[in-house]
């Protein structure tokens, strides 16, 4: 079965570093999303991306953040300068066109696990 | 702003019991979701909800939605250990920014 990717599955950084977290969503999906989740707490939506545009973002993604598919397969979040609050799973999402699946299912991958030090 | 609330946060529950996690939100939602989530995993979809009166079971869970009063169920029949997980509903107003609860977490003792 078709499946998200994420690569590195636990990165550990130093506050003020440059992260880039990588997602290859499943093929055929052209809907992307980046949640994140801090532990113990609930998931929360960072930013959506359609046709090479952000569509959505959160108040969390700020001017630090980015995103960018910079070829046919991959997905990235960057994080140009970490702060201690951005350790947390880093989750990405796909989803199909929405006359392909009216339902709107988002498939997520396993997550990054990003600890700033 | 939509908000979500979920309760319990906590449940345990004996294996061949029942019982019901809430989901209430805020605002007019196009889509409700469920997810499950074992600890260090990924959010497994379980269902996904559109309209007034949809219901949807697969084995021992039911999920339901009452969009009028802003509320979604998810029912365990009969629970088994395998249960044990966090459940996470989560709502949608437009686009797919999904709004999550803070997640039921369920152990299910013999």
């Amino acid at each position: 079965e078709p499946e998200v990717t994420q690569t590195p599955s636990h990165q550990v950084t130093q506050m003020g570093q440059e992260v880039i977290l990588r997602c290859v969503p499943i093929s055929n999906h052209l809907y992307f999303y980046w949640y994140r989740q801090i532990l113990g707490q609930k998931v929360e939506f960072l930013v959506s991306f359609y046709n090479n545009e952000i569509s959505e973002k959160s108040e969390i993604f700020d001017d630090q953040f980015s995103v960018e598919r910079p070829d046919g397969s991959n997905f990235t979040l960057k994080i140009r300068s970490t702060k201690l609050e951005d350790s947390a799973m880093y989750f990405c999402a796909s989803r199909k066109p929405g006359l392909a699946d009216p339902q709107g299912e988002l498939f997520f991958g396993e997550g990054s696990r990003l600890t700033v030090l | 702003e939509l908000k979500v609330e979920q309760n319990p946060l906590f449940l345990s529950m004996q294996e061949g019991k029942n019982y019901t996690i809430y989901c209430n939100y805020s605002t007019t939602s196009d889509r409700l979701y469920w997810y499950r989530q074992d600890p260090g995993k990924s959010l497994e979809s379980l269902f996904v909800l559109l309209s007034n009166g949809a219901v949807k079971q697969e084995g021992r869970l039911m999920a339901s939605l009452d969009t009028k009063a802003r509320l979604s169920t998810l029912h365990i029949t009969a629970a088994v250990h395998d249960l044990s997980a966090t459940y996470f509903c989560a709502a949608a107003n437009s686009g797919y920014a999904l709004n999550f609860g803070k997640g039921t977490s369920l152990l299910v003792t013999p």
